[in-house]
């Protein structure tokens, strides 16, 4: 299968700074790229969706000023979260698209102290 | 509104006794319904995507099968390595890459 990978795979913050995720596709080149959050015990919520060369989509309730994301390349977007508070501790995922598969990262996961 | 869901919660099996997991889906012209299995602290990992009611895929272990309301997870023989949360998620709208909306996942416990 297609290989996605994640950076970084944990992350300690502190509140009020911003830290970037970076998604990146290995062996295949993806126009299209998913992020994903992830509470414990609790399914993946959709954030946004990531197209190279123009602007994310973002779900409803997701603040786009806070969840930058640029997919500057074929096989790389990145997610910044700014500002971060605690409440934005979670994991987060990202996916890549094929036609009819998407193949998901390993996860970072970020804590905001 | 697409909606995903998933039973049951848990399951806990011994090894070699064989099991069904249930996804149930409403969503507007579904393009495909896919199964991931996602271990403790990691990614979802790629398993099945069934496009049409009718259409089986097996995987060692797993058969995954769809109906035009539900999708099964048939496990045979399961052992301790297959325990893990098993996701359900759908893909509807235009487009091949279109988002996926998940439930909430089958945690699957086998025990020896």
């Amino acid at each position: 299968g297609a290989v996605v990978s994640q950076h970084p795979s944990r992350v300690i913050c502190k509140s009020g700074t911003s830290v970037k995720i970076e998604c990146r596709s290995l062996d295949f080149q993806a126009t299209t790229m998913f992020w994903y959050r992830q509470f414990p015990k609790q399914s993946l919520m959709l954030m946004a969706t990531s197209n190279e060369g123009s602007k994310a989509t973002y779900e409803q309730g997701v603040e786009k000023d806070k969840f930058l994301i640029n997919h500057a390349s074929l096989t790389l977007s990145t997610l910044t979260v700014t500002s971060a508070h605690p409440e934005d501790s979670s994991f987060y995922i990202c996916s890549a698209s094929l036609p009819y598969e998407q193949y998901f990262g390993p996860g970072t996961r970020l804590t905001v102290t | 509104e697409d909606q995903v869901t998933q039973s049951p919660e848990a399951l806990r099996l011994q090894e070699g006794e064989s099991s069904s997991l249930n996804c149930s889906y409403t969503v507007s012209g579904l393009r495909g319904l896919f199964w991931y299995r996602q271990d403790p602290g990691k990614g979802p990992e790629f398993l099945f995507t069934l496009y049409s009611a009718g259409e089986e895929k097996e995987k060692e272990r797993l058969k995954a099968t769809l109906t035009k309301k539900e999708s099964f997870l048939h496990i045979t023989a399961p052992k301790p390595e297959d325990s893990a949360t098993y996701l359900c998620a759908v893909q509807a709208g235009a487009g091949t890459a279109s988002k996926l909306t998940f439930g909430t996942g089958t945690r699957l416990q086998v025990t020896l």
